[in-house]
Protein backbone atom coordinates (compact mmCIF):
# COMPACT_ATOMS: atom_id res chain seq x y z
CA UNK A 1 0.00 0.00 0.00
CA UNK A 2 1.21 3.39 -0.46
CA UNK A 3 1.84 5.54 1.88
CA UNK A 4 -0.32 8.53 0.32
CA UNK A 5 -3.30 7.79 -1.67
CA UNK A 6 -5.05 9.98 -4.23
CA UNK A 7 -7.82 9.25 -6.82
CA UNK A 8 -6.23 9.62 -10.16
CA UNK A 9 -9.54 11.59 -11.80
CA UNK A 10 -10.52 13.00 -14.31
CA UNK A 11 -12.68 14.72 -12.18
CA UNK A 12 -14.83 16.76 -14.51
CA UNK A 13 -16.52 20.15 -13.01
CA UNK A 14 -18.56 22.75 -15.12
CA UNK A 15 -17.30 26.44 -14.39
CA UNK A 16 -17.88 28.05 -11.31
CA UNK A 17 -18.43 24.66 -9.09
CA UNK A 18 -16.69 23.93 -6.04
CA UNK A 19 -14.09 21.36 -6.29
CA UNK A 20 -12.79 19.06 -3.88
CA UNK A 21 -9.39 17.39 -4.37
CA UNK A 22 -8.43 14.85 -1.61
CA UNK A 23 -5.62 12.59 -0.08
CA UNK A 24 -5.17 9.78 2.41
CA UNK A 25 -2.34 8.98 3.92
CA UNK A 26 -0.72 6.11 6.06
CA UNK A 27 2.61 7.51 7.99
CA UNK A 28 1.45 9.44 11.20
CA UNK A 29 4.42 11.20 11.36
CA UNK A 30 3.56 13.62 8.38
CA UNK A 31 3.41 17.07 9.57
CA UNK A 32 3.99 19.36 6.33
CA UNK A 33 0.99 19.18 3.62
CA UNK A 34 1.63 20.37 0.09
CA UNK A 35 -0.77 20.91 -2.80
CA UNK A 36 0.83 21.12 -6.15
CA UNK A 37 -0.49 22.41 -9.35
CA UNK A 38 1.12 20.79 -12.95
CA UNK A 39 -0.52 21.62 -16.53
CA UNK A 40 0.47 19.66 -19.00
CA UNK A 41 3.52 19.90 -20.44
CA UNK A 42 4.93 21.65 -17.67
CA UNK A 43 6.40 20.82 -14.16
CA UNK A 44 4.46 20.82 -10.58
CA UNK A 45 4.36 24.24 -9.02
CA UNK A 46 3.46 24.95 -5.21
CA UNK A 47 0.07 26.08 -4.61
CA UNK A 48 -0.10 25.72 -0.86
CA UNK A 49 1.33 24.12 2.43
CA UNK A 50 -0.16 23.37 5.42
CA UNK A 51 1.48 22.66 8.96
CA UNK A 52 0.02 19.78 11.11
CA UNK A 53 -3.91 20.26 11.22
CA UNK A 54 -6.26 23.32 10.30
CA UNK A 55 -7.25 25.04 7.39
CA UNK A 56 -5.62 27.37 5.63
CA UNK A 57 -7.23 29.71 2.88
CA UNK A 58 -5.32 31.20 -0.19
CA UNK A 59 -8.29 33.56 -2.41
CA UNK A 60 -9.77 30.69 -4.38
CA UNK A 61 -8.24 27.86 -2.95
CA UNK A 62 -8.64 26.65 1.06
CA UNK A 63 -6.40 23.39 2.09
CA UNK A 64 -7.70 21.62 4.89
CA UNK A 65 -5.79 19.14 6.84
CA UNK A 66 -7.19 16.10 8.92
CA UNK A 67 -5.00 14.19 11.24
CA UNK A 68 -6.87 12.42 13.17
CA UNK A 69 -8.32 11.13 10.14
CA UNK A 70 -5.31 10.87 7.68
CA UNK A 71 -6.79 12.70 5.42
CA UNK A 72 -6.07 16.17 3.49
CA UNK A 73 -8.20 18.57 0.72
CA UNK A 74 -7.89 21.24 -1.16
CA UNK A 75 -11.17 23.21 -1.57
CA UNK A 76 -11.37 25.62 -5.36
CA UNK A 77 -14.06 27.83 -5.11
CA UNK A 78 -15.30 29.34 -8.41
CA UNK A 79 -13.40 26.75 -10.49
CA UNK A 80 -12.32 28.55 -14.08
CA UNK A 81 -11.40 26.56 -17.02
CA UNK A 82 -7.48 27.57 -15.92
CA UNK A 83 -8.19 25.67 -13.23
CA UNK A 84 -7.95 22.81 -15.60
CA UNK A 85 -4.60 20.65 -14.56
CA UNK A 86 -3.18 17.82 -12.63
CA UNK A 87 -3.25 18.67 -8.99
CA UNK A 88 -0.64 16.90 -6.77
CA UNK A 89 -0.50 16.34 -2.55
CA UNK A 90 2.34 15.73 -1.29
CA UNK A 91 3.38 15.35 2.62
CA UNK A 92 6.45 14.55 4.90
CA UNK A 93 8.02 14.58 8.56
CA UNK A 94 9.63 17.64 8.54
CA UNK A 95 13.27 16.08 8.14
CA UNK A 96 12.55 13.53 4.61
CA UNK A 97 12.24 14.10 1.06
CA UNK A 98 8.41 14.72 0.51
CA UNK A 99 6.58 12.04 -0.65
CA UNK A 100 3.98 12.63 -3.40
CA UNK A 101 0.42 11.36 -4.48
CA UNK A 102 -0.40 10.23 -7.73
CA UNK A 103 -2.23 13.38 -8.51
CA UNK A 104 -5.85 13.90 -9.43
CA UNK A 105 -6.60 15.18 -13.18
CA UNK A 106 -9.20 17.98 -12.77
CA UNK A 107 -10.93 19.34 -16.08
CA UNK A 108 -13.44 22.49 -15.63
CA UNK A 109 -15.70 23.31 -18.63
CA UNK A 110 -16.73 26.38 -19.29
CA UNK B 1 14.70 35.11 -13.79
CA UNK B 2 15.01 32.33 -16.19
CA UNK B 3 13.24 29.16 -14.62
CA UNK B 4 14.86 25.59 -14.40
CA UNK B 5 15.89 24.51 -17.92
CA UNK B 6 15.37 20.58 -19.32
CA UNK B 7 17.20 18.83 -22.47
CA UNK B 8 15.95 17.37 -24.43
CA UNK B 9 12.10 17.74 -24.09
CA UNK B 10 11.47 14.10 -25.19
CA UNK B 11 13.66 11.37 -26.27
CA UNK B 12 13.21 7.86 -28.19
CA UNK B 13 15.78 5.15 -27.31
CA UNK B 14 15.56 1.37 -27.42
CA UNK B 15 16.05 -1.03 -24.58
CA UNK B 16 19.60 -1.88 -23.44
CA UNK B 17 20.97 2.00 -24.42
CA UNK B 18 21.71 4.28 -22.04
CA UNK B 19 20.63 7.96 -21.96
CA UNK B 20 21.61 11.27 -20.23
CA UNK B 21 19.57 14.63 -19.05
CA UNK B 22 20.76 17.81 -18.43
CA UNK B 23 18.95 20.41 -15.96
CA UNK B 24 20.11 24.03 -15.52
CA UNK B 25 18.74 25.03 -12.52
CA UNK B 26 17.40 29.08 -11.55
CA UNK B 27 20.60 30.99 -11.18
CA UNK B 28 21.70 31.18 -7.46
CA UNK B 29 20.13 27.60 -6.30
CA UNK B 30 22.69 25.43 -5.80
CA UNK B 31 20.77 22.41 -5.04
CA UNK B 32 18.75 20.18 -7.81
CA UNK B 33 17.05 17.41 -7.16
CA UNK B 34 15.64 14.49 -10.01
CA UNK B 35 12.25 13.24 -10.05
CA UNK B 36 10.18 10.09 -12.36
CA UNK B 37 7.04 10.79 -12.94
CA UNK B 38 4.54 7.89 -14.01
CA UNK B 39 0.85 7.49 -13.67
CA UNK B 40 0.57 4.53 -11.58
CA UNK B 41 3.57 5.58 -9.00
CA UNK B 42 3.42 9.43 -9.44
CA UNK B 43 6.49 11.52 -8.56
CA UNK B 44 9.10 9.49 -7.11
CA UNK B 45 12.34 11.39 -5.66
CA UNK B 46 15.73 9.63 -7.24
CA UNK B 47 18.46 12.05 -5.95
CA UNK B 48 19.42 15.06 -4.58
CA UNK B 49 22.48 17.39 -5.42
CA UNK B 50 24.39 19.82 -3.43
CA UNK B 51 27.83 21.63 -4.09
CA UNK B 52 28.30 18.81 -6.47
CA UNK B 53 28.02 16.14 -3.76
CA UNK B 54 24.95 13.77 -3.75
CA UNK B 55 23.13 14.68 -0.69
CA UNK B 56 20.16 11.90 -0.93
CA UNK B 57 19.15 9.43 -2.79
CA UNK B 58 15.58 7.86 -3.22
CA UNK B 59 15.16 3.57 -3.65
CA UNK B 60 16.12 2.97 -7.57
CA UNK B 61 18.63 0.94 -9.05
CA UNK B 62 22.35 1.87 -9.46
CA UNK B 63 21.58 2.12 -12.90
CA UNK B 64 20.20 5.73 -12.33
CA UNK B 65 23.28 7.81 -11.20
CA UNK B 66 23.81 11.41 -11.44
CA UNK B 67 25.84 14.54 -10.96
CA UNK B 68 26.43 18.16 -10.57
CA UNK B 69 28.84 20.21 -11.98
CA UNK B 70 30.59 23.58 -10.53
CA UNK B 71 27.64 26.18 -11.82
CA UNK B 72 25.44 23.92 -10.68
CA UNK B 73 24.02 22.38 -13.81
CA UNK B 74 23.30 18.50 -13.16
CA UNK B 75 23.21 15.74 -15.30
CA UNK B 76 20.94 12.32 -14.75
CA UNK B 77 22.26 8.87 -16.57
CA UNK B 78 20.05 6.16 -16.56
CA UNK B 79 22.08 3.22 -18.27
CA UNK B 80 20.35 -0.11 -19.85
CA UNK B 81 17.56 1.22 -20.27
CA UNK B 82 14.23 -0.75 -19.34
CA UNK B 83 10.79 -0.32 -20.83
CA UNK B 84 9.56 0.14 -17.52
CA UNK B 85 12.23 3.78 -17.67
CA UNK B 86 9.52 5.46 -19.96
CA UNK B 87 8.21 8.14 -17.52
CA UNK B 88 8.64 11.85 -17.35
CA UNK B 89 11.69 13.20 -15.62
CA UNK B 90 11.91 16.17 -13.39
CA UNK B 91 14.62 18.62 -12.21
CA UNK B 92 13.49 20.72 -9.31
CA UNK B 93 16.25 23.38 -7.78
CA UNK B 94 16.46 25.34 -4.44
CA UNK B 95 18.72 27.71 -2.66
CA UNK B 96 20.23 25.08 -0.41
CA UNK B 97 19.93 21.49 0.61
CA UNK B 98 17.10 20.66 3.48
CA UNK B 99 14.64 22.53 3.92
CA UNK B 100 11.92 20.74 2.48
CA UNK B 101 8.97 23.24 3.23
CA UNK B 102 10.55 26.45 4.37
CA UNK B 103 12.74 26.54 0.81
CA UNK B 104 10.61 26.24 -2.10
CA UNK B 105 11.68 24.02 -4.75
CA UNK B 106 10.57 24.82 -8.73
CA UNK B 107 10.46 22.44 -11.15
CA UNK B 108 11.35 22.24 -14.85
CA UNK B 109 9.00 21.22 -17.85
CA UNK B 110 10.78 17.62 -17.15
CA UNK B 111 11.87 15.48 -20.23
CA UNK B 112 9.36 12.44 -21.61
CA UNK B 113 12.05 9.78 -21.76
CA UNK B 114 9.92 6.33 -24.14
CA UNK B 115 11.70 3.53 -24.25
CA UNK B 116 11.19 1.29 -27.03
Amino acid sequence: QKEVEQDPGPLSVPEGAIVSLNCTYSNSAFQYFMWYRQYSRKGPELLMYTYSSGNKEDGRFTAQVDKSSKYISLFIRDSQPSDSATYLCAMNTGFQKLVFGTGTRLLVSP
Amino acid sequence: KAGVTQTPRYLIKTRGQQVTLSCSPISGHRSVSWYQQTPGQGLQFLFEYFSETQRNKGNFPGRFSGRQFSNSRSEMNVSTLELGDSALYLCASRRRTGGEVTDTQYFGPGTRLTVL
